[in-house]
């Protein structure tokens, strides 16, 4: 199974700063025959079930404000919350869904500092 | 809209056997994959596996193989997960999990999540 790793696994930034989290595969989720890459980030706020963000690593799943944006391919994927809002406290998670069996990331916890 | 109802909290004890449902509806049952996915207090998210309800085809993930069993009842609209053997580390909330059109493994709309606690 692909393993998914996330850093940090906490973060603390200010209102209104820049938040990046950032994923590694343990191998590739970049197919080639259509150039995308099977990645996904998700938003898990307490005591509810996660919600999906992005996708295809870049591609923002309808509703999702613009300061959310993915990046990155192959092994290397990043989340960036252009300016952090309240609302944005959360755990995220990035997930590979390359494989037959899908993995998540252990999640990365953002605070505000 | 999308609706994922699932069952009620259920408390086991060690060696016993689990089986959660989860109600669909809003969309066409047979036309996505239904993954579960489960968390342990304070931990993160694990996926467990996957079934397709036009097929019953599953997966599943290796920590799971032998010990879990994906159905459903495309009449009912209605996929189950059940879990045996339960052990005290069971302990975790288990979801369900809509597939989103783009591929398989892709998520898009979750249940709310029943909570599994296994105790002797």
């Amino acid at each position: 199974d692909i393993v998914m790793t996330q850093s940090p696994d906490s973060l603390a930034v200010s209102l209104g700063e820049r938040a990046t989290i950032n994923c590694k595969s343990s191998q590739s989720v970049l197919y080639s025959s259509n150039n995308k890459n099977y990645l996904a980030w998700y938003q898990q706020k307490p005591g509810q079930p996660p919600h999906l963000l992005i996708y295809w690593a870049s591609t923002r799943e309808s509703g999702v404000p613009e300061r959310f944006s993915g990046s990155g391919s192959g092994t290397d994927f990043t989340l960036t919350i252009s300016s952090l809002q309240a609302e944005d406290v959360a755990v995220y998670y990035c997930q590979q869904y390359f494989t037959t069996r899908g993995t998540f990331g252990q999640g990365t916890k953002l605070e505000i500092k | 809209q999308v609706q994922l109802v699932q069952s009620g909290a259920e408390v086991k004890k060690p060696g016993a056997s689990v089986k959660v449902s989860c109600k669909a509806s809003g969309y066409t049952f047979t036309d996505h994959y239904m993954h579960w996915v489960r968390q342990a207090p304070g931990q993160g998210l694990e996926w467990m596996g996957w079934i397709k309800p036009n097929t019953g085809d599953t997966t599943y993930a290796q920590k799971f193989q032998g010990r879990v069993t994906m159905t459903r009842d495309t009449s009912m609209t209605t996929a189950y997960m059940e879990l045996n053997r339960l052990k005290s580390d069971d302990t975790a909330v288990y979801f369900c999990a809509r597939q989103a059109p783009p591929a398989p493994n892709l998520i898009d709309y979750w249940g709310l999540g029943t909570l599994v606690t296994v105790s002797s």
